[in-house]
């Protein structure tokens, strides 16, 4: 069964400081991989997949995610952190079917 | 614009009550899914559909059930509700169309059982 780990429960970055979550995955198969993210008291907001083609994936809000098949990873990325960039953070493997296996997520705080 | 609506957006509840709750979509999608986010489990599959009729039971199904009559609505019931099944209810939805395969959430609802 595909399986997905998200290391750190929470990840702390200044603002303007670039920031990383890590995502570690486990398939059978290609991977088709995603980054959700949610703020409070809301659903998941879809950020970036990658499916095939370039492994750097460029998404929503100036996130972006580094695909490297060696090392099972697929880390969500960006340049310069917001304080608005301060939510839970959620990896996705997309498992049998049309299905989605997730990570237990990661809350970034992102701090002034 | 096309979205993903649940209601109600909180419920209370006593134990051993039926409830359901719904999920209406306007994607248009055939692919349907209900979820339950709890704090340390990340969010766990209960049931899903991948079309009118077609219901499929998920990670954690025990205690729930889904119906399919359209393509809009999955709606999910909880036959008897228990203390365990306090938790954030998410529906989502997804269509399988090129390399768009992403899901896509509703606002949640969260539900407590006293």
């Amino acid at each position: 069964a595909q399986s997905v780990a998200q290391p750190e429960d929470q990840v702390n970055v200044a603002e303007g400081n670039p920031l990383t979550v890590k995502c570690t995955y486990s398939v059978s198969g290609n991977p088709y991989l995603f980054w959700y993210v949610q703020y409070p008291n809301r659903g998941l907001q879809f950020l970036l997949k990658y499916i095939t083609g370039d492994n750097l994936v460029k998404g929503s809000y100036g996130f972006e995610a580094e695909f490297n098949k060696s090392q099972t990873s697929f880390h969500l990325k960006k340049p310069s952190a917001l304080v608005s960039d301060s939510a839970l953070y959620f990896c996705a493997v997309r498992d049998y079917g049309q299905n989605f296996v997730f990570g237990p997520g990661t809350r970034l705080s992102v701090l002034p | 614009d096309a979205e993903i609506t649940q209601s109600p957006r909180h419920k209370i509840t006593e134990t051993g009550r039926q409830v359901t709750l719904a999920c209406h979509q306007t994607w248009n999608h055939n692919n349907m899914f209900w979820y339950r986010q709890d704090l340390g489990h990340g969010l766990r599959l209960i049931h899903y559909s991948y079309g009118v009729q077609d219901t499929n039971k998920g990670e954690v199904s025990d205690g729930y059930s889904v119906s399919r009559s359209n393509t809009e609505d999955l709606p999910l019931t909880l036959e008897s509700a228990a203390s365990s099944q306090t938790s954030v209810y998410f529906c989502a939805s997804s269509e399988e169309v090129g390399v768009s395969y992403e899901q896509y959430f509703g606002p949640g609802t969260r539900l407590t059982v006293t």
